[in-house]
């Protein structure tokens, strides 16, 4: 596709309730990032694939965090037992190099998710 | 590991006035400094970017400085319009390809008629 495509946008999940957070890269980019945004926040780094390896899973907040890209192209968060801490926006990008030489990031539009 | 700060948090410019977003680092290895604009609801876009061999850079309106000794970098816009309103993210990284990004907590924006 032309852009970065996530899904849901919107989420709402009780406490304690599994979600699924959907990314759908730039097609042929090879790395893939999840980013958290809080309210009124920066994004802060989660973790990063390149094609289906996961290579830096630093940023994931608990084991309740799980990210998989089986194939090198979809990627999947998956939060268990959602918190309301969880509450935030999730952000997907994808990169290439561009022409500073620099991996250049795309972002999709975020899922929102609240956990009430 | 990296810590970018930004300041301020909150701008407010009259029409066609300078505005300057000002960003600091710590980790003197990062090379590469972004700047995303963020509208409300909408994803952070890339407006400019610099890597750390140069020491500003331009694009019509928008300019990026990068001081590496200082561990400072700063976002200029000139002749600020309304739809420049926006939350604004500098960031920091090490430039390659697996390298993460840092972000700053965001400067709102805001440009008055």
């Amino acid at each position: 596709g032309a852009g970065v495509s996530q899904s849901p946008r919107y989420k709402v999940a009780k406490r304690g309730q599994d979600v699924a957070l959907r990314c759908d890269p730039i097609s042929g980019h090879v790395s893939l990032f999840w980013y958290q945004q809080a309210l009124g926040q920066g994004p802060e780094f989660l973790t990063y694939f390149q094609n289906e390896a996961q290579l830096d899973k630093s940023g994931l907040p608990s084991d309740r965090f799980f990210a998989e890209r089986p194939e090198g192209s979809v990627s999947t968060l998956k939060i268990q037992r959602t918190q309301q801490e969880d509450s935030a926006v999730y952000l997907c990008a994808s990169s290439h190099r561009g022409a500073s030489g620099a991996n250049v990031l795309t972002f999709g539009a975020g899922s929102r998710l609240t956990v009430l | 590991g990296e810590n970018v700060e930004q300041h301020p948090s909150t701008l407010s410019v009259q029409e066609g006035d300078s505005a300057v977003i000002k960003c600091t680092y710590s980790d003197s290895a990062s090379n590469y400094f972004p700047w995303y604009k963020q509208e409300l609801g909408k994803r952070p876009q890339l407006i400019i970017d610099i890597r750390s061999n140069v020491g500003e850079k331009k694009d019509q309106r928008i300019a990026v400085t990068l001081n590496k000794t200082a561990k400072h970098f700063s976002l200029h816009i000139t002749e600020t319009q309304p739809e420049d309103s926006a939350v604004y993210f500098c960031a920091a990284s090490k430039g390659g390809t697996a390298s993460k990004l840092t972000f700053g907590t965001g400067t709102r924006l805001q440009v008055t008629l």
